[in-house]
């Protein structure tokens, strides 16, 4: 399983984008990356998976350079309600997988 | 709204006792998964079950265990309980999703329940 580090903490303002930017040196070639958001006393949400490049949905995009050894999650215009704590995960294979959330980034956004 | 339910919300229990967690994942999920967070933690995963077996095992100590019935709902039973066990435990059930270079399960989380040992 493929260890993650990204940032303990991020502080921003109501509608800055915010850019979360994980290591993942030991990617495995099948391993696809995975973010989570997570507010407290609530059960962690998915938010956006990719394998390379660029991945975009309603909520997110996500970088993946070539290397594929880091990848960068991108909030465009946050908003108060976008304080969380957001977990990158590195996965291989459904028959072999255990996710390992880490400590993830604590996002606060300020008015 | 994820799909994943779990019940009790809150339970308060004494030291030394014993209790049932119970999960119900999204309709047609095989896999669920258990987690435990602790206050200003992570998630630890603790045990994954697919389709009735054991798939995964992490930090799970030896006073718990899980199942997963022919009905695919799960039960976290946590015995001996201490003080330090007071956490919030999340269920998550996953759906494979196909790729061009492997399958990764994305996890769908329930809202948790919220052990209290005093």
């Amino acid at each position: 399983l493929a260890k993650t580090t990204q940032p303990i903490s991020m502080d921003s303002y109501e509608g800055q984008e915010v850019n979360i930017t994980c290591s993942h040196n030991n990617i495995a070639t099948n391993d696809y990356i995975t973010w989570y958001q997570q507010f407290p006393s609530q059960g962690p949400r998915f938010i956006i998976q990719g394998y390379k490049t660029k991945v975009t949905n309603e909520v997110a995009s996500l970088f993946i350079p070539a290397d594929r050894k880091s990848s960068t999650l991108s909030l465009p215009r946050v908003s108060l309600s976008d304080t969380a704590v957001y977990y990158c995960l590195v996965g291989a294979r459904s028959n072999d997988y255990k996710l390992s959330f880490g400590a993830g980034t604590t996002v606060t956004v300020r008015a | 709204d994820s799909g994943v339910t779990q019940t009790p919300k809150h339970l308060i229990t004494a030291t030394g006792q014993r209790v049932t967690l119970r999960c119900s994942p999204r309709s047609g999920d095989l896999s669920v998964y258990w987690y435990q967070q602790s206050l200003d933690q992570g998630l630890q995963f603790l045990i994954q079950y697919y389709n009735g077996e054991e798939r995964a095992k992490g930090n799970i100590l030896e006073r718990f265990s899980a199942q997963q019935f022919p009905d695919l709902h799960s039960e976290l039973n946590l015995s001996s309980l201490e003080l330090g066990d007071s956490a919030l435990y999340f269920c998550a059930s996953s759906v494979a999703t196909g790729g061009t270079s492997g399958i990764q399960e994305t996890q769908y989380f329930g809202p948790g329940t919220r052990l209290l040992v005093l």
